[in-house]
């Protein structure tokens, strides 16, 4: 198994341009997440998604948009990217019903925004 | 704004026992506590969970207060492979609302 991965690793985008980052996962998961780590800082949830079909916001989903295309994968779209949105996208998946409600997260898409 | 504090950097000698202590003094009745570490910069892995009693799997201890408001992460032999920012969280279980601070860096010298 993969686990969740993501593409792609690295990208730098103009301001203005827009790109869809990409997610899946081979866990059969159900809900999958979002997230942003800015230098020195900890995790933010941008989006997640309890189920297929289903989407949510979370603490900072300004200037973001998602779409759970299917049960396995999560993407995560920038519109028109700021300077602001350079980060690092983290998504992860997880199974609420498992008990402990681990979430898997990928390995990262670093985003720099010029 | 995460709901617990964490000292900001630790060091630990390779071979002992590195105890990584977490402060959630709000912590509600239904708020387990969860602890990840992420390593360099890669994606943050699960370490452990706990609601109100100690929990102990392969990569740590959890040790929880009567009182809940405080807990500590034990790793019993620190290896240098340990060294890594740890998050200590509380969430409510099956909550989409994992709020990550800015966790504990970490570093285990020979």
């Amino acid at each position: 198994n993969a686990g969740v991965t993501q593409t792609p690793k690295f990208q730098v985008l103009k301001t203005g341009q827009s790109m869809t980052l990409q997610c899946a996962q081979d866990m059969n998961h159900n809900s999958m997440y979002w997230y942003r780590q800015d230098p020195g800082m900890g995790l933010r949830l941008i989006y997640y998604s309890a189920s297929e079909g289903t989407t949510d916001k979370g603490e900072v989903p300004n200037g973001y948009n998602v779409s759970r295309l299917n049960k396995r994968e999560f993407s995560l779209r920038l519109e028109s990217a700021a300077p602001s949105q350079t980060s690092v996208y983290f998504c992860a998946s997880s199974d609420p019903s498992g008990g402990a409600d681990t979430q898997y997260f990928g390995p990262g898409t670093r985003l720099t925004v010029l | 704004d995460a709901k617990t504090t964490q000292p900001p950097s630790m060091d630990c000698a390779e071979g002992r026992a590195a105890n990584l202590p977490c402060n959630h003094s709000t912590i509600s009745g239904n708020e387990y506590v969860y602890w990840y570490r992420q390593i360099h910069s890669q994606g943050p892995q699960y370490i452990i969970h706990g609601l109100k009693n100690n929990e102990t799997n392969e990569m740590a201890s959890l040790i929880i207060t009567e009182d809940r408001k405080s807990s500590t992460l034990i790793l019993p032999h620190a290896t240098l492979r340990d060294t890594a920012v740890y998050y200590c969280i509380v969430r409510v279980i099956w909550v989409n609302d994992m709020r990550f601070g800015a966790g504990t860096r970490l570093t285990v010298k020979p």
